[in-house]
């Protein structure tokens, strides 16, 4: 079946811009995860939504990300006012919610942005 | 902050068994183990989990020690597809609503040829 999607792949912008990362989980999963990862460190969350809502947003780095997920499936970050310091690989995943048992996370192969 | 430890890299013979430690002395009662990996441009991959019991998967057996403070990943018989970053994990147990996944730098794990 298919797996977690993100677009684009690849997204190069200039400093000052607005991006936005599109994330498409497995279908039928209620919980949804973004993350970014650094050259030569480990993923890094960065918000976490239960259908919805933002159940965790304590890692966006500050008020410039923003993400949403309007119908509960599809969910986009968005950047704005991009800055050098942004440029990393965002990825995402996604869950079935269980009330027992182990609910392994699925992730994308990340979109690499990269703020010139 | 990751509450694991784990080697920054290493390096196995094709066709050897890999065998990857992590320490997680202070991991408390209720949370597991888990351990994921990440192959070059790709996202992590689960590859197994437990609490205290040893389990085995298609993809590895993890061991955890009695007292549940290290544990070791092992690859049986490694090969080339098996280069990747390993990551280390601790985590709630499942079903948590607190459900993020901390990563550390993981293992840098090189199969030679």
């Amino acid at each position: 079946g298919a797996g977690v999607s993100q677009t684009p792949s690849n997204k190069v912008t200039e400093k000052g811009k607005y991006v936005e990362l599109r994330c498409d989980p497995i279908s039928g999963h209620t919980a949804l995860y973004w993350y970014r990862q650094s050259l030569g460190q480990g993923p890094e969350f960065l918000i976490y939504f239960q259908g919805t809502g933002a159940a965790d947003d304590s890692g966006l780095p500050n008020d410039r990300f923003f993400a949403v997920r309007p119908e509960g499936s599809v969910s986009t970050l968005k950047i704005q006012r991009t800055e050098r310091g942004d440029s990393a690989v965002y990825l995402c995943a996604s869950s079935l919610t269980l009330s027992s048992g182990y609910n392994e996370q699925f992730f994308g192969p990340g979109t690499r942005l990269t703020v010139l | 902050d990751a509450k694991t430890t784990q080697p920054t890299s290493m390096d196995c013979a094709e066709g050897r068994a890999a065998n990857l430690p992590c320490n997680h002395s202070t991991i408390s009662g209720n949370e597991y183990v888990y351990w994921y990996r990440q192959i070059h441009s790709q996202g992590p991959q689960y590859i197994i989990h437990g609490l205290k019991n040893n389990e085995t998967n298609e993809m590895a057996s993890l061991i955890i020690t009695e007292d549940r403070k290290s544990s070791t990943l092992i690859l049986p018989h490694a090969t080339l597809r098996d280069t990747a970053v390993y990551y280390c994990i601790v985590r709630p147990r499942p079903g948590n609503r607190d459900d993020k996944i901390i990563f550390g730098k993981g293992t840098r794990l090189h199969i030679l040829p």
